[in-house]
């Protein structure tokens, strides 16, 4: 099965950068997803990572470390738009499945 | 390109009624997640498809829920009886095999039992 642990909440201020952490304890691994989901909406894909390293698009970058089961999702030029619940989802390497963390809900304030 | 596709978005029921979620996938994918979220349990998998065959369905909660995948364009969720505890938010994704196999997901569909 997986374990996956982030935290429950953050805040920030418009502009400044915010990392939301993902930890996995898991039988196995084949990718790491992060989703953004505004509420009331469906979640919406961000990032991607299958080897360790940090992969940047734009505003996001994601960073990944396979032998510290560890992942990192960094929010820079935060804007009031990005006030959102961030969910880290790691995939079976058996199938298709992903499992989601509960979520980060992010808060940005002026 | 259109999304994946789900109605009803907004549906209320009496418990004891039957309820049927619909989805059409992104054309061309032949994956499709059914999934369920509410505050308390977060987003769970409750049953997926590979080109319209069930793979795993270990997720769905009992056997009050089923899906269907006649065809690669359509998929149904169906409680029947429904209980207010379903009452959830019901998404629907679909994704390829190639490269990462990003699921794309739909609007939803937001349950009340009554």
């Amino acid at each position: 099965g997986q374990n996956i642990d982030q935290p429950t909440e953050m805040t920030a201020t418009e502009g400044a950068i915010v990392q939301i952490n993902c930890t996995y304890q898991t039988s196995g691994f084949n990718g790491l997803f992060w989703y953004q989901q505004h509420a009331g909406e469906a979640p919406t894909f961000l990032s991607y990572n299958v080897l360790d390293g940090l992969e940047e698009k734009g505003r996001f970058s994601s960073f990944l470390s396979r032998s510290k089961g560890y992942s990192y999702l960094l929010l820079k030029e935060l804007q009031m738009k990005d006030s959102a619940s961030y969910l880290c989802a790691v995939r079976d390497p058996n199938d298709y499945k992903l499992s989601f963390g509960a979520g980060t809900t992010v808060t940005v304030r002026a | 390109d259109a999304g994946v596709i789900q109605s009803p978005r907004h549906e209320v029921t009496e418990m004891g009624q039957e309820v049927t979620l619909r989805c059409k996938p992104i054309s061309g994918h032949d994956y499709l997640f059914w999934y369920r979220q509410t505050m308390m349990r977060g987003l769970e998998l409750l049953i997926y498809f590979n080109n319209n065959v069930p793979i795993d369905d270990s997720g769905m909660p009992e056997d009050r829920f089923s899906a269907k995948m006649p065809n690669a364009s359509f998929s149904t969720l169906k409680i029947q009886p429904s209980e207010p505890r379903d009452s959830a938010v019901y998404f629907c994704a679909s994704s390829l095999r190639q490269g990462g196999s990003t699921q794309y997901f739909g609007p939803g569909t937001r349950l009340t039992v009554l």
